[in-house]
């Protein structure tokens, strides 16, 4: 199966501060998602993202498939931010998505 | 309305039961899945149905047997359970990735974390 690498295992920032996260996979995807799974468990989807750069809000994602990486970055950073960050893809719409280990993000106030 | 809702929340069982979680979606999607959380919050997936039929099997035990009786629900049923089994699982769903033009975004539900004693 197609390998998902993430990075920073672990985070910790400072509330007000930007991030960078980032995502490597192995293979060609047709399908990358990020999700942000909060301190009480629930997954949250916040990019659909096969390629190119999306803005919500204070996040923003590029995925350069290309080069089989995405990068997602929060900006501002909130204690609500806080959580672990996936990354997921999936081939060629086999309904069979893949997940990262994740970045466990913990911001201070 | 929850978009994708499994019930219970919170399973705590002994080993040897048989035990089952429900899901259901309200979004109208063609694709449901299981997946399992573990203790180090890797997320993997074991099965998933697209309009009743099963697609993906991912080398699964036999004690666990998805069903799902419409496109709108897929529920797990887990057998004889061992303590190995002890994790979160989540249930999914999403557009048939297979059509073009369409929100391919894959939506979970709040995870049913499932203790075997």
């Amino acid at each position: 199966g197609i390998q998902v690498e993430q990075s920073p295992p672990d985070l910790i920032l400072q509330e007000g501060a930007n991030s960078t996260l980032r995502c490597n996979f192995s293979d060609s995807v047709n399908n990358l998602q990020w999700f942000h799974q909060n301190p009480w468990g629930q997954l949250i989807n916040l990019f659909y993202i096969p390629s190119g750069t999306k803005q919500n809000g204070r996040l923003s994602a590029t995925t350069v498939a290309t080069e089989r990486y995405s990068l997602l970055y929060i900006s501002s950073s909130q204690t609500t931010d806080s959580g672990v960050y996936f990354c997921a893809v999936d081939r060629y719409n086999f309904n069979k998505f893949y997940f990262g280990s994740g970045t466990k993000l913990n911001v201070k106030p | 309305d929850t978009a994708v809702s499994q019930t219970p929340k919170y399973l705590v069982t002994q080993m040897g039961n048989d035990k089952s979680i429900k899901c259901e979606q309200n979004l109208g999607h063609d694709t449901m899945y299981w997946y399992k959380q573990d203790s180090k919050k890797f997320l993997k997936i074991m099965f998933s149905y697209n309009n009743k039929e099963l697609i993906i099997n991912e080398t699964v035990p036999n004690r666990f047997s998805p069903k799902s009786p419409d496109k709108a629900h897929l529920n797990l049923h887990i057998n004889s359970l061992e303590l190995g089994d002890s994790a979160v699982y989540f249930c999914a769903s999403s557009q048939d990735l297979g059509r073009t033009g369409t929100n391919e975004k894959l939506f979970f539900g709040s995870g049913t974390q499932l203790s075997v004693l």
